[in-house]
């Protein structure tokens, strides 16, 4: 596609149940990012994943958290037994990945909504 | 470790004023990209700029000009006569170049208001 989609646009959860946020990257793009943005905060980096390489994951908050990439494309963040505090739009971006082709290009996010 | 500083929380302006962002970062790495993007009410963050750390030259893109300077550890965003759709939170980015961590680290931006 043209752009970074993200799915769904909003997502109401009960505490307690698992979630899956899915992410398409730009085609072409071999980089991808996961972040999160809490109310009126910043962005808070969660997980890189570089190609085939072994995917950063340093800015994962929790073991309740994880991510995948299949295919060297499409994403899903999964989180596992939701929390208040989980409550957030996340968002995900890609990048070509390449040496002076760096930057990255953000999808709408998707808001989580914890109740 | 990267830190990047955006102390302006809030600006407002009258449209057709000039506006400048101040954002100063922290690294330890010799060469490193500097970003900035603009999240209008819409939600999605937009590219607007990237700068390498071996070139200091300074870039002009229509309204918007951006001051890089090394020596002060800062990458300043100013908008010229700026207008009503200007209104938007601008976040400030850096991030390592070549191998090892390659997250993104963002201020916490600043939200600029332009009133008509």
């Amino acid at each position: 596609g043209a752009g970074v989609s993200q799915s769904p646009s909003n997502k109401v959860t009960e505490k307690g149940k698992d979630v899956e946020l899915r992410c398409d990257p730009i085609s072409g793009h071999t980089a991808l990012y996961w972040y999160r943005q809490s109310l009126g905060q910043g962005l808070e980096f969660l997980i890189y994943f570089q190609g085939n390489s072994a995917p950063d994951k340093s800015g994962l908050p929790s073991d309740r958290f994880s991510a995948e990439r299949t295919g060297g494309s499409v994403s899903t963040l999964t989180i596992q037994r939701t929390q208040q505090e989980d409550s957030a739009v996340y968002l995900c971006a890609s990048s070509l990945g390449q040496a002076r082709r760096v930057e990255a290009f953000f999808g709408q996010g998707t808001r989580l909504t914890v109740v | 470790a990267q830190k990047v500083t955006q102390a302006q929380t809030e600006i407002s302006v009258v449209e057709k004023e000039d506006v400048t962002l101040d954002c100063v970062y922290e690294t330890r790495d010799t060469t490193y990209y500097l970003f900035w993007y603009k999240q209008p009410p819409s939600g999605e963050l937009v590219f607007l700029i990237r700068r390498n750390s071996f070139d200091e030259q300074n870039e002009i893109s229509g309204r918007y000009s951006w001051n890089f300077q090394k020596s002060t550890s800062s990458f300043n965003f100013t908008i010229t006569a700026s207008q009503v759709v200007d209104s938007a939170v601008y976040f400030c980015a850096l991030r390592k170049m070549g191998t090892g961590r390659r997250a993104l680290t963002f201020g916490s931006g600043t939200r600029l208001q332009v009133q008509p």
